[in-house]
């Protein structure tokens, strides 16, 4: 059974950093992409960024350039995102989803429970 | 620019069937899509992936009562027997090479 599991949110303030995690199962996890999809309060989903299962590629939404890091951890069976500079435009829960290949440009077919990551001063 | 437009609401009585429409912008009408389902307070569950042609294959576990199918631009998602439970935010979401993935902005389904 796939499972994925997101930690590291938290209420940070604004300017601030932090470093979410998703422990994956179930799969073997280098052979596929990852993703993190993001859903501010009381809107939609929104793309944030995504790797290759090697994790030589990656790739990030405009709204995000710059400010955070796609990682991945094939050892760990782990996916992470560093988040800096943040603003209280990126208060939203955080899904890590699995990408159906190896590719990061794919339909997502199991997705987590989020982390919520609050900015607020 | 790759865009996916969906109604924001629909509903549907217990027991009846309900369309979900999404559709895709010009020049892009032989895309696939993926549809998603989030119950509230949940996070998102895959349904299943839908082809131009209309074929299209589900997620582990999800029930014969969803359906996919398509025409030009458009792509549905068809829930019968609508049950409390069908009661969510149903998302579509697109991909392609060079081409940052696309989500629709949901459509809420309320069962009646």
């Amino acid at each position: 059974e796939v499972q994925l599991l997101e930690s590291g949110g938290g209420l940070v303030q604004p300017g601030g950093s932090l470093r979410l995690s998703c422990a994956a199962s179930g799969f073997t996890f280098s052979t596929y992409a990852m993703t993190w999809v993001r859903q501010a309060p009381g809107k939609g989903l929104e793309w944030v960024s995504g790797i290759s299962g090697s994790g030589f590629s990656t790739h990030y939404a405009d709204s995000v350039k710059g400010r955070f890091t796609i990682s991945r951890d094939n050892s760990k069976n782990t996916l992470y995102l560093q988040i800096n500079s943040l603003t209280v435009d990126d208060t939203a829960i955080y899904y890590c989803a699995k990408v159906h290949s190896s590719g990061s440009s794919d339909y997502f077919d199991y997705w987590g429970q989020g982390t919520l990551v609050t900015v607020s001063s | 620019q790759l865009v996916l437009t969906q109604s924001p609401s629909a509903s549907a009585s217990l027991g009846a069937s309900v369309k979900l429409t999404c559709t895709l912008s010009s020049g892009y009408s032989s895309y696939a899509i993926a549809w998603h389902q989030q119950q509230p307070n949940k996070g998102p569950h895959y349904l299943m992936i839908l082809k131009s042609d209309g074929s299209h294959s589900k997620g582990d576990g999800i029930p014969d009562r969803f359906s996919g199918s398509s025409s030009g631009a458009e792509r549905y998602l068809t829930i019968s027997s609508l049950q409390s439970e069908d009661e969510a935010d149903y998302y579509c979401q697109t991909w392609g090479i060079g081409i940052h993935n696309v989500f629709g902005g949901g459509t809420k389904l309320t069962v009646l």
